[in-house]
């Protein structure tokens, strides 16, 4: 079975970093691609990051190009997020998702069932 | 990366059909066949419902289908069920390893 468990979300300040963290069981990890996906609170989806399976190829949404760093460990079969300069709001639950081949550029599945960043003073 | 334009609510009869649209642009939804959906439940995860515009993952039921026509995608759920009441996202590929989802669409059961 397909496990995604995030990990590394709480209370930060604005300004300040916060690393995420996503371990992976059930499946080769190093033959896909990985993804971010946040959602504010009553907010819809939102595509943060994706990185395919070797890390050559990374795309970011828009709103956290410049600050915010995807990266995987395919020893430790885990996806990360960096995120620096964090803003009020990037607060959001930061759900983390397969994809079903190596390049990211397909659709998300299964998914984590996230972990939560605040951004607050 | 503009968000694909979804309708915010929809809805229909136990039984009955409802379609979501979903539109983008060239360069997204009208450029790719990985136009995908996502049924999202109070207090859960995301579910894959539809992937490339109009297949169905093992478990989905039939009820669900995907087509995409030009820039705009669109999910049918037929024979509405009481447990289809959710919140439904589209999502497509916009090319340079860049995704784009739509803003909800929330389905009520009357």
């Amino acid at each position: 079975e397909v496990q995604l468990v995030e990990s590394g979300g709480g209370l930060v300040q604005p300004g300040r970093s916060l690393r995420l963290s996503c371990a992976t069981s059930g499946f080769k990890f190093n033959d896909h691609a990985m993804h971010w996906v946040r959602q504010g609170p009553g907010k819809g989806l939102e595509w943060v990051s994706s990185i395919s399976w070797d890390g050559g190829d990374i795309g970011y949404g828009d709103s956290v190009k410049g600050r915010f760093t995807i990266s995987r460990d395919n020893a430790k079969k885990s996806l990360y997020l960096e995120m620096n300069s964090l803003r009020v709001e990037d607060s959001a639950l930061y759900y983390c998702a397969k994809g079903p081949s190596p390049m990211a550029r397909a659709w998300f599945d299964p998914w984590g069932q996230g972990t939560l960043v605040t951004v607050s003073s | 990366q503009s968000a694909l334009t979804q309708p915010p609510s929809a809805s229909g009869s136990p039984g009955q059909s409802v379609t979501i649209s979903c539109t983008g642009t060239s360069s997204d939804v009208g450029a790719y066949n990985y136009v995908s959906w996502y049924q999202q439940h109070p207090g859960k995860a995301p579910k894959l419902m539809i992937y490339e515009v109009n297949k169905r993952p093992s478990g989905v039921p039939d009820r669900f289908s995907g087509s995409k026509s030009g820039n705009t995608a669109a999910l049918t759920v037929s024979g509405l069920q009481a447990e289809d009441e959710a919140d439904y996202y589209c999502s497509s590929y916009a090319g340079n390893n860049n995704l784009v989802f739509g803003g909800g669409t929330k389905v009520t059961v009357l």
